[in-house]
Parts: structure tokens; sequence; C-alpha cells
């Protein structure tokens, strides 16, 4: 069935620095591409999304690229501050039905 | 705007109870998802109404059930609870069509003792 896989699970880097989060997609179908943070005790923010006929999408500090051909996505957060500091899911949903499938998260942490 | 909105926001129950969830999309929403979260995993589609009728549906069991209403609103209803249904529960509303953003209310969280 249809599956998103991202990595990593964990991802510590220093205030300033980038981070980056990868994620496959198994289902060819699949045309949308959202990404979003989820603070604890609270429910999933959209931060940017990304569509299949786009191949980057850049929004201040935010980025993200898609590669239809190898069915990968990446999250670019650069200058990360203290409130970057959360969980991230990427997704990806179908063309042929409305179901948004989730990857596993990564737990952000900014470091001082 | 308020937003998606969700009641209650916590909730604790028996086994073996019946549990209702409520959720309110955001205006302008026509479609509404539901998804359950387990402690450090991803959300997890439920099923999702449009138009009052269950449109798609997951891998979750007949106990999992819902409802639609004429004003969008939606109840997810849980039967026979178990301990494994211990969850955060969200609903996520969009409008028509299968190229929109869809977003999400705050959960709510359900224990099961």
């Amino acid at each position: 069935g249809e599956n998103v896989e991202q990595h990593p699970s964990t991802l510590s880097v220093q205030e300033g620095d980038s981070a980056v989060i990868k994620c496959t997609y198994s289902d060819s179908a699949s045309n949308y591409f959202p990404w979003y943070k989820q603070e604890l005790g609270k429910g999933p923010q959209l931060i940017i999304d990304i569509r299949s006929n786009v191949g980057e999408k850049k929004d201040q500090r935010i980025a993200v690229t898609l590669n239809k051909t190898a069915k990968h996505f990446s999250l670019h957060i650069t200058e990360t501050q203290p409130e970057d500091s959360a969980v991230y899911f990427c997704a990806a949903r179908s063309g042929r039905d409305d179901k948004i499938i989730f990857g596993k998260g990564t737990r952000l942490h900014i470091l001082p | 705007d308020a937003g998606v909105t969700q009641s209650p926001t916590h909730l604790i129950k028996t086994r073996g109870q019946q549990v209702t969830l409520r959720c309110s999309p955001k205006s302008g929403h026509d479609t509404v998802s539901w998804y359950q979260q387990a402690l450090g995993q991803g959300p997890q589609f439920i099923f999702q109404y449009y138009e009052e009728e269950e449109r798609q549906r997951g891998n979750f069991p007949d106990r999992f059930s819902g409802h639609q209403f004429p004003n969008y609103s939606s109840e997810l209803n849980v039967n026979a609870l178990l301990l494994g249904d211990s969850a955060l529960y969200l609903c996520a509303s969009s409008p028509t069509g299968l190229d929109t953003e869809a977003f999400f209310g705050q959960g709510t969280r359900l224990t099961v003792v």
C-alpha cells in the first residue's frame, strides 16, 4: 500500500545552522506533498506544501524540494531558531483519492 | 475565523465503553477527515466525509464510525473501546477538490483505562 518514509527520526542542530529532513513515497500517483509542524499538545500545523508540477518552493527560511523521478522530497530550514524546535511530518496525497499519508515524524532540537 | 475546532480536548474512558468525538471544520470547508495519532507516531487516516457520506476509509475496524451533518460538522464514534485505542484523534478539514490544503484541529486526547 501507500507508504511514506521519513528520516531522520531525531535531528539536533546548532541555532543558526540549517536542518534537512528527507522523505520518500511509494505511490507514483501522489501529487501533493505537505509538511506539518507539531508542537507539544497541539495539532499539526501546515508550514509549506509543494505540488507535483513544481520542483522547489521557498517561503522565507523554509524550502521544499521534490524529485518525482526518485520519489523523494525534502524540507530545508535555514538559520534555525529556538522556536523551530518541534516534530515535523512529511506527507503525501494521491491523485486517486484524498487520503493524506504521513511519515513517522522528525523531532528537531535546536541547540543554544 | 476559528479554524478547525474539536471537542472535548481530553477524555478518559473505560475499556468496553463507547465514545463520541466532535469536529467543526474551518469556515468554507466541506470535507472532513479523521486521523488517529498514537504517541510518537504520525497521524493515521481513519476516514473522510463529504456531502454527509463516507468517501474514503483507512485500515480501521468497523468499531470506528462517523457522521457528517448538513452544516459540515462531523462526529467520530468508537465502540467497544480497547486500551490500544488510546491516542490523539485529529480532525482535518479542506475545501472541495483533490488539490487543496488540509487544516488540522488541536485534537482530542483519548485515554482508555
